[in-house]
């Protein structure tokens, strides 16, 4: 089975900071993507990546930055973290931009206070 | 720009009943259709594919099929037990400029109780 990371469950930050959150993935997906959750807004997509070094904005990318320096991992960097960044972040990877399955990780909520 | 709509919001039955859950979207040229299930606090879980020249696909007591000129799309549980209380999550893959993008609706909570 496929299996992606996330590498923090919970993390707290102040308002500010640089924080970064790491995704790895075990199966050599071509694919890997960054999703937020809010309540009643549903999952967004925040940037998305189709190669090493190679990444493409979403649909909410004002904030963020990402990473592919490995095939296996994709982070995702708040420059300086802010209030409205409080939110469920989900990684996702697939084999094939098109039409393959996605799968998740189990997410980081993340408290910007 | 493609928009999900998925109903109920909420959704409560007991134990055994089979039940349909409903994912609506705007624009008919996708690429694809995929259920995910979410539980609390917890990542999402792919369910089912459906390929855009595909009407239906099936795994185990889940049957998902997909009209795709109506932009319809719905999950249908058979003999529903506890274990599959959860959110049900639908999600269509976007084509032309903006392939490979995911557009997902808001979700049906299901509550089966026993």
């Amino acid at each position: 089975d496929v299996k992606v990371t996330q590498s923090s469950r919970y993390l707290v930050k102040r308002t500010g900071e640089k924080v970064f959150l790491e995704c790895v993935q075990d199966m050599d997906h071509e694919n890997m993507f960054w999703y937020r959750q809010d309540p009643g807004l549903g999952l967004r997509l925040i940037y998305f990546s189709y190669d090493v070094k190679m990444k493409e904005k979403g649909d909410i990318p004002e904030g963020y930055s990402v990473s592919r320096e490995k095939k296996e991992r994709f982070s995702l960097i708040l420059e300086s973290a802010s209030t409205n960044q409080t939110s469920m972040y989900l990684c996702a990877s697939s084999l094939l931009l098109g039409g393959e399955k996605l799968f998740f990780g189990s997410g980081t909520q993340l408290s910007v206070l | 720009k493609q928009e999900v709509t998925q109903i109920p919001a909420a959704l409560s039955v007991p134990e055994g009943e089979n039940l349909v859950l409903n994912c609506s979207f705007t624009d008919s040229a996708i690429y694809n259709l995929q259920w995910f299930r979410q539980d609390p606090g917890k990542g999402l879980t792919s369910l089912l594919l459906i390929q855009s020249s595909q009407r239906e696909q099936t795994s185990g007591r889940l049957n998902a099929s997909l009209d795709k000129s109506s932009g319809r799309s719905t999950l249908y549980i058979a003999a529903s037990q506890p274990g599959d209380s959860a959110t049900y999550l639908c999600a269509v893959r976007r084509g032309g400029t903006s392939y490979g993008k995911l557009t997902f609706g808001q979700g049906t909570i299901l509550t089966v109780h026993p």
